[in-house]
C-alpha cells in the first residue's frame, strides 16, 4: 500500500522569508497529491494540489512541484506572513480512491 | 455554497457507549469519504462510498465501526462499544464525480470515550 513521509515535522521561518516542507511517496500509481492547512481545531483546507501530469503549480505565494522518478514532491511558501502559521498536510490519492496522508508539518511564522 | 457539515461537533461517550456521527456532505457530491485524525497525526482513511454505495471499507479498524449512506447523500458513521482508543477526531470529506480527485473537508466531529 501507499505510504507517504512528510519532514520536516515543525518549522519555524522569520516572517518574509520562505518555507519548504518536503513529501516522499512509495506507490508508482499515485497521481494526485493534494496539500492541506489545518489550523487549530478547524478542518483541513486544500491550498493546492497537483497532478502526476505535470512537474510544477504555483498560485501566488504558493508553489508545489512534483518529481514522479524520485517519489517526492514539495510545498513552498514565499513571503511567508503570520497567518501562514498552522499544521501542513501533504496526501497522494492511490487507485482506489483514499488518500493517504502525512504527518504533518507545524509551520510557526516568527514576526 | 455550503461546506460538508459534520454534527456534533462534539461527543463524548462513557466506554462502552454506542455513538453515531453524521456528515452532510456538498449538495451534489456523488464521493462521500470518512476519516480518523488522532491527536497530532495525519488523517486516516476509514471508508469511501460512491452515492449509497460503499466501496472501500478496508480502514475501519474493527467490527464495531459501521458506516451507511443509504439515500446517497447524508451519511452516518456508527461506533458501537466505544473504547478509549476510539478518541479522536472523526473527518468527512466529499469530492464532486467518481473521477475527481478533490476533497472537501468538514469541521469534524471530536470524539472523547472516557
Amino acid at each position: 500500500g501507499e505510504n507517504v513521509e512528510q519532514h520536516p515535522s515543525t518549522l519555524s521561518v522569520q516572517e518574509g522569508d520562505s518555507a519548504v516542507i518536503k513529501c516522499t511517496y512509495s506507490d508508482s500509481a499515485s497521481n494526485y497529491f493534494p496539500w492541506y492547512k489545518q489550523e487549530l481545531g478547524k478542518r483541513p483546507q486544500l491550498i493546492i494540489d497537483i497532478r502526476s501530469n505535470v512537474g510544477e503549480k504555483k498560485d501566488q505565494r504558493i508553489a508545489v512541484t512534483l518529481n514522479k522518478t524520485a517519489k517526492h514532491f514539495s510545498l513552498h511558501i514565499t513571503e511567508t506572513q503570520p497567518e501562514d502559521s498552522a499544521v501542513y498536510f501533504c496526501a497522494a490519492l492511490t487507485g482506489a480512491n483514499n488518500l493517504f496522508f502525512g504527518t504533518g508539518t507545524r509551520l510557526t511564522i516568527i514576526p | 455554497g455550503a461546506g460538508v457539515s459534520q454534527s456534533p461537533r462534539y461527543k463524548v461517550a462513557k466506554r462502552g457507549q454506542d455513538v453515531a456521527l453524521r456528515c452532510d456532505p456538498i449538495s451534489g457530491h456523488v464521493s462521500l469519504f470518512w476519516y480518523q485524525q488522532a491527536l497530532g497525526q495525519g488523517p486516516e482513511f476509514l471508508t469511501y462510498f460512491q452515492n449509497e454505495a460503499q466501496l472501500d471499507k478496508s480502514g475501519l479498524p474493527s467490527d464495531r465501526f459501521f458506516a451507511e449512506r443509504p439515500e446517497g447523500s447524508v451519511s452516518t458513521l456508527k461506533i458501537q462499544r466505544t473504547q478509549q482508543e476510539d478518541s479522536a477526531v472523526y473527518l468527512c470529506a466529499s469530492s464532486l464525480a467518481a473521477g475527481d480527485d478533490t476533497q472537501y473537508f468538514g469541521p469534524g466531529t471530536r470524539l472523547t470515550v472516557l
